[in-house]
């Protein structure tokens, strides 16, 4: 395992169209991140799981989206209903504690999403 | 609510130079700060992570330091080459941001050959 993993890496869809990602932590995280990120600006938080459970949603996380990670390992982050503003480049950091307390984040490469 | 602000927001130096990119953030309570690495269009590389208890952190050319009583931190290569050309980020987890990172928009890096 080399990193975190993340698919597809670009996807550009219609308005109004469901579009689904997934991504694959470090295999023996336990922490699993989603984050937004536009052109220009630094990430923003969307949610975080620790192994299966959702345990924070950002109040950006409208109820067009809906991320699960089933098995507390890969995480699934869908979105109903697409619209332009949510062009933008999905990434997913995983992470687990350290011997000396700290959570390290790492991340994926990122998906690109274009809605047109 | 822990704002990180990071100026300039776009620099470019000649190749060879010592450089400083600055980070600061308006609430001291943190856990950690982390430098990051972005190149176009592609994820985030950690670079350094600094803990609250730390001062520095060295790796090769980059060494970030952290003064949490000014709220203030910065990572500074040395001899800087092309390849050093990428977005630094700078984020830090507030001890009542429950573990979320929370980010700069980036200082834009451009070394010149």
């Amino acid at each position: 395992d080399t990193g975190v993993s993340q698919d597809p890496r670009h996807k550009i869809t219609k308005r109004g169209q469901n579009v689904t990602f997934r991504c694959d932590p470090i295999s023996e995280h336990n922490r699993l991140y989603w984050y937004r990120q536009t052109l220009g600006q630094g990430p923003e938080f969307l949610t975080y799981f620790q192994n299966e459970a959702q345990l924070e949603k950002s109040r950006l996380l409208s109820d067009r989206f809906s991320a699960e990670r089933p098995k507390g390992s890969f995480s699934t982050l869908e979105i109903q209903r697409t619209e332009q503003g949510d062009s933008a480049m999905y990434l997913c950091a995983s992470s687990s504690l350290r011997t000396d307390g700290i959570y390290e984040q790492y991340f994926g490469p990122g998906t690109r999403l274009t809605v047109t | 609510k822990q704002e990180v602000t990071q100026i300039p927001a776009a620099l470019s130096v000649p190749e060879g130079e010592n450089l400083v990119l600055n980070c600061s953030f308006t609430d001291s309570a943190i856990y950690n700060l982390q430098w990051f690495r972005q190149d176009p269009g592609k994820g985030l590389t950690s670079l350094l992570l600094i803990q609250s208890s730390q001062r520095e952190q060295t790796s090769g050319r980059l060494n970030a330091s952290l003064d949490k009583s000014s709220g203030r931190s910065t990572l500074y290569i040395a001899a800087s080459q092309p390849g050093d050309s990428a977005t630094y980020l700078c984020a830090v987890i507030s001890l009542d941001s429950n573990y979320q990172l929370i980010w700069g928009a980036g200082t834009k890096l451009i070394i010149k050959p």
